[in-house]
């Protein structure tokens, strides 16, 4: 599976915008997931990125670089509600089924 | 929402006790999966299904195993609970990649164990 390493957590004043990056193996590289998970709940998918690029989702955008294995997760005018846990996932190795990394927890602060 | 239920959400029992997680679904999708998360560990995945009766093992297998008798359901078995699997368990589904080839799950609510 992949290698996928993330910051732990990060601050944000609402209203900012914070990137939250995510390094990744590219051996076998097939796809980059990025899900949100709110305290005590489920992870729900947010974006998924295949090429390199910018994809943007409202004020939500995810990029990818393939060549250098790195995604972000840019979250524009956060608010309170931001705050949560965002786990970035890939699939590689041959392997349709994503690995997890630890997820970076977002703590948005007035 | 996807048709996607959990049961039991919560849970206590003691080491050594045999405990059964049931996941159900209602969207007909070929793949199901069981991950656990711990603190400090994010989602791991134990094991998954891509059909009635083909499963196969994920990285944290160990401990644990597993049956899909119908298309609905995936069962998730710990033949003796130790203190080592009390974690929150989160059952996942995927159905065709589409046109981008992504395969996206839907997860469901989680059943939280806990094993005394």
């Amino acid at each position: 599976g992949q290698n996928i390493d993330q910051p732990t957590e990060m601050t944000a004043t609402e209203g900012a915008i914070v990137q939250i990056n995510c390094t990744y193996q590219t051996s076998g590289f097939n796809g980059l997931f990025w899900y949100q998970q709110h305290a005590g709940e489920a992870p729900t998918f947010l974006s998924y990125n295949v090429l390199d690029g910018l994809e943007e989702k409202g004020r939500f955008s995810s990029f990818l670089s393939r060549s250098k294995g790195y995604s972000y997760l840019l979250l524009k005018e956060l608010q309170m509600k931001d705050s949560a846990s965002y786990l970035c996932a890939g699939g590689g190795g041959g392997s349709y089924i994503p690995t997890f990394g630890r997820g970076t927890s977002l703590i948005v602060h007035p | 929402d996807a048709g996607i239920t959990q049961s039991p959400r919560h849970k206590v029992t003691e080491t050594g006790t045999p405990v059964t997680l049931r996941c159900h679904q209602t969207e007909n999708h070929r793949y199901m999966y069981w991950y656990r998360q711990d603190p400090g560990h994010g989602l791991r995945l134990i094991h998954y299904s891509y059909g009635v009766k083909d499963t196969d093992k994920g990285e944290v297998s160990d401990g644990y195993s597993v049956s899909r008798s119908k298309t609905e359901d995936f069962l998730l078995t710990l033949e003796s609970a130790t203190s080592s699997q009390t974690s929150v368990y989160f059952c996942a589904i995927s159905g065709d990649r589409g046109g981008t080839g992504a395969n996206v799950l839907t997860f469901g609510a989680g059943s939280r164990l806990t094993v005394l």
